[in-house]
């Protein structure tokens, strides 16, 4: 009963280098949503993917992010040429799929977190 | 900008007190609310969820939401020294977006 798994764990990079960071939703889960958290500060929305669709991403920074869902295998956030500022905890989870009739009583699913990758940016 | 504001404390409380955190949030259309707990280094985990007006009880959590005054709360009774971490409020938006709030840490002093 494997939970969401995210790797890897901790990835340091040089400015300029490209950081891949990976993320298995939970077995029955179809949504998954990528959060970034800076030290002694909130969770960040980035990005909302279900199987190769971007439903949702407004928190994405327009150059050097991007984000994927392949059919198979897991979703893939991607930094290119990263910058010290990116250095962060970057955090996915994962919910199973709601009828869109269940949306009006629930309004969002409820999120299953990974461990988190941690960047680190040299 | 839709946002979930919260005090970022400290909030320290002695061991056996009651924990009261608040939260607010400006996305009147937000239809569902949760409390996280993340203890430092680790990833956040759900507490409670509440998407009706009133009161919500698990346990030692209680959560109230007030959706006239977009409001939400969650109170911890008899708090131990294991509830010290940050709580996290989040507000689910429309089309699955759930954003959070900056996190109340809470002591719990033994």
């Amino acid at each position: 009963n494997a939970g969401v798994m995210q790797n890897p764990r901790h990835l340091v990079r040089r400015r300029g280098q490209e950081a891949r960071l990976r993320c298995s939703p939970m077995k029955g889960h179809s949504h998954v949503y990528w959060y970034r958290q800076l030290p002694e500060e909130g969770l960040k929305f980035m990005v909302y993917l279900q199987k190769e669709n971007i439903i949702d991403e407004s928190g994405m920074p327009k150059e050097r992010f991007s984000a994927e869902f392949p059919k198979e295998g897991p979703s893939i956030l991607r930094i290119q040429q990263v910058v010290r500022g990116d250095s962060a905890a970057y955090f996915c989870a994962s919910s199973p799929r709601i009828s869109w009739k269940d949306t009006k009583s629930s309004g969002a699913n409820v999120l299953t977190f990974g461990a988190g990758s941690r960047l680190t940016v040299l | 900008q839709k946002e979930v504001e919260q005090n970022s404390g400290p909030l320290s409380v002695p061991e056996g007190a009651i924990a009261s955190l608040n939260c607010t949030y400006s996305d009147r259309g937000s239809q569902s609310f949760f409390w996280y707990r993340q203890y430092s280094g680790k990833s956040p985990e759900l507490i409670m969820s509440i998407y009706s007006n009133g009161d919500k009880e698990d346990g030692r959590f209680t959560a109230q939401l007030n959706k006239a005054s977009q409001y939400v709360s969650l109170l911890i009774r008899d708090s131990q020294p294991s509830d010290s971490a940050t709580y996290l409020c989040a507000g689910g938006t429309g089309g699955f977006k759930t954003i959070f709030g900056a996190g109340t840490r809470l002591f719990v002093k033994a």
